[in-house]
């Protein structure tokens, strides 16, 4: 089993509409999440960084965590073209390997919002 | 202010050849990713810097990779030997300090190995 799971897609929305995008994790040292997102050849950018359970909104996007369940995900309202990219989970932990602070992604999922 | 920026933006070379890649960070972060990203795939850890100091270079797939940060500010991810396996985005991070603060990703430079 991989340490997450994320389905790659592809993701075919109509404007407006919301948006659901999950990720699932096996090991419960993990202790911060994220969201970024990245357009074709770019780097991937931040969208939502959160430490606990729960939910956290920014603007149109919230990020929704379930450590009991070991499951992320995003949520996108009213969807826009722009919005159209590849959303990548991913997760850290302090002392995860020994290392302090590299990001384990999901594959990512492709999304195109149609106008 | 300026990203992380990444040079060069594309490479293609011949297997077997050797490569060097460019990060440079954000002014003032001292923590420093690679990461390795292929087609259709997220980005895959490769050795983590603070400072001077490899951290972490758990990721590394091999002894033909190897990444250097003499100042603590601009490192080079060199490969030896390439192989067409090695095609990818290499991608570079920067963050403040490491461990939890917000890692702030470069374009990528785009490895071909033909």
């Amino acid at each position: 089993q991989k340490e997450v799971e994320q389905d790659p897609g592809p993701l075919s929305v109509p404007e407006g509409a919301i948006v659901s995008l999950n990720c699932t994790y096996s090991n419960s040292a993990f202790q911060y999440f994220m969201w970024y997102r990245q357009y074709s050849r770019k780097g991937p950018e931040l969208l939502m960084y959160t430490y606990s359970s729960g939910n956290k909104e920014d603007g149109r996007f919230t990020a929704q965590v379930d450590k009991s369940s070991k499951y992320i995900s995003l949520f996108i309202r009213d969807s826009q073209p722009s919005d159209s990219a590849t959303y990548l989970c991913a997760i850290g932990s302090m002392n995860y390997g020994g290392s302090q602070g590299n990001l384990i992604f999901g594959k990512g999922t492709k999304l195109s919002v149609k106008p | 202010g300026a990203g992380v920026s990444q040079t060069p933006s594309n490479k293609v070379t011949e297997k077997g050849k050797y490569v060097e890649l460019r990060c440079d960070p954000i002014s003032g972060h001292t923590a420093l990713y690679w990461y390795r990203q292929s087609l259709g795939q997220g980005p895959e850890f490769l050795i983590y810097f603070q400072g001077t100091g490899a951290a972490d270079d758990s990721g590394l797939p091999n002894d033909r990779f190897f990444a250097v940060r003499p100042e603590g500010s601009v490192s080079t991810l060199k490969i030896q030997r390439t192989e067409r396996g090695d095609s990818a985005v290499y991608l570079c991070a920067s963050s403040l300090s490491g461990s939890r603060e917000t890692q702030y990703f470069g374009p990528g430079t785009r490895l071909l190995v033909l």
